[in-house]
C-alpha cells in the first residue's frame, strides 16, 4: 500500500491570497474526501469526490472548491484566504464500498 | 444533522491502568462507527470500525469498542494501557447510504505516564 500522500506539508499564505493543496489517493481507492482540522478540534468535513464529481459537501463556503482527476488524485482550492482558514487540511481516500478511510498526514496552512 | 460527543477532553493514566473513552452520537438511523488515533506528529489511523453484526468490535493494538444502540454510544476500551498509547483519540460516525461524510468528535487526549 502506498498510503495517502499530501503536499505541501506546510504553507504560509497572506490573507486574500489563493492556495492549492494536493492529495494522491491510496492505490485502488476511487473516493477522496477533504477535512479541515482546526487546533483542538476534530476534523470537519469539507467535501467528497467520487469519479471526478463532488459527492457531498459540508458547511463550507463556495470559495472552497476541489477537483478529482482520472487517476483519483485530488486538489483542494481555497480562494480569498481568511485568517480563520488557518488549520490542518486532511485528505482521506476510500473504496466506495467498504468505508475504509485512509488519511494523509495533512497540510498545515497558516494564513497571516 | 449527526453529531458526536466525546466526554473527556484529557485523560491521564498510569501504565497498566484500564481505559474507557466515552463517545455518544446523535442520529436516529443506521450508522457506521469509527475510532481513529493520532499519535504525536503522525496522521490519523483507524483503530476499529463497526458497520453491523457483533456490537463488540476488536481493533488493533488491543483496543475494543462496544456499540450500544439504545444509548447511542460507542465507547473505546483497553484493559491495560502502555506509554506508547499516548495519543489523541477521535470517535467518528457516518450515517451510511450514499453519504460518506464522517462526523468527528472533538477528540480525547490520552496521556499515559510510565
Amino acid at each position: 500500500e502506498t498510503g495517502v500522500t499530501q503536499s505541501p506539508t506546510h504553507l504560509i499564505k497572506t490573507r486574500g491570497q489563493q492556495v492549492t493543496l494536493r492529495c494522491s489517493s491510496q492505490s485502488g481507492h476511487n473516493t477522496v474526501s477533504w477535512y479541515q482540522q482546526a487546533l483542538g478540534q476534530g476534523p470537519q468535513f469539507i467535501f467528497q469526490y467520487y469519479r471526478e464529481e463532488e459527492n457531498g459537501r459540508g458547511n463550507f463556503p463556495p470559495r472552497f472548491s476541489g477537483l478529482q482527476f482520472p487517476n483519483y488524485s485530488s486538489e483542494l482550492n481555497v480562494n480569498a484566504l481568511e485568517l480563520d482558514d488557518s488549520a490542518l487540511y486532511l485528505c482521506a481516500s476510500s473504496e466506495r464500498q467498504n468505508y475504509g478511510y485512509t488519511f494523509g498526514s495533512g497540510t498545515r496552512l497558516t494564513v497571516v | 444533522a449527526q453529531s458526536v460527543s466525546q466526554h473527556n477532553h484529557h485523560v491521564i493514566l498510569s501504565e497498566a491502568a484500564s481505559l474507557e473513552l466515552g463517545c455518544n452520537y446523535s442520529y436516529g438511523g443506521t450508522v457506521n462507527l469509527f475510532w481513529y488515533v493520532q499519535y504525536p506528529g503522525q496522521h490519523l489511523q483507524l483503530l476499529l470500525k463497526y458497520f453491523s453484526g457483533d456490537p463488540l468490535v476488536k481493533g488493533i493494538k488491543g483496543f475494543e469498542a462496544e456499540f450500544i444502540k439504545s444509548k447511542f454510544s460507542f465507547n473505546l476500551r483497553k484493559p491495560s494501557v502502555q506509554w506508547s498509547d499516548t495519543a489523541e483519540y477521535f470517535c467518528a460516525v457516518n450515517a451510511g447510504g450514499s453519504n460518506y461524510k464522517l462526523t468527528f468528535g472533538k477528540g480525547t487526549l490520552l496521556t499515559v505516564n510510565p
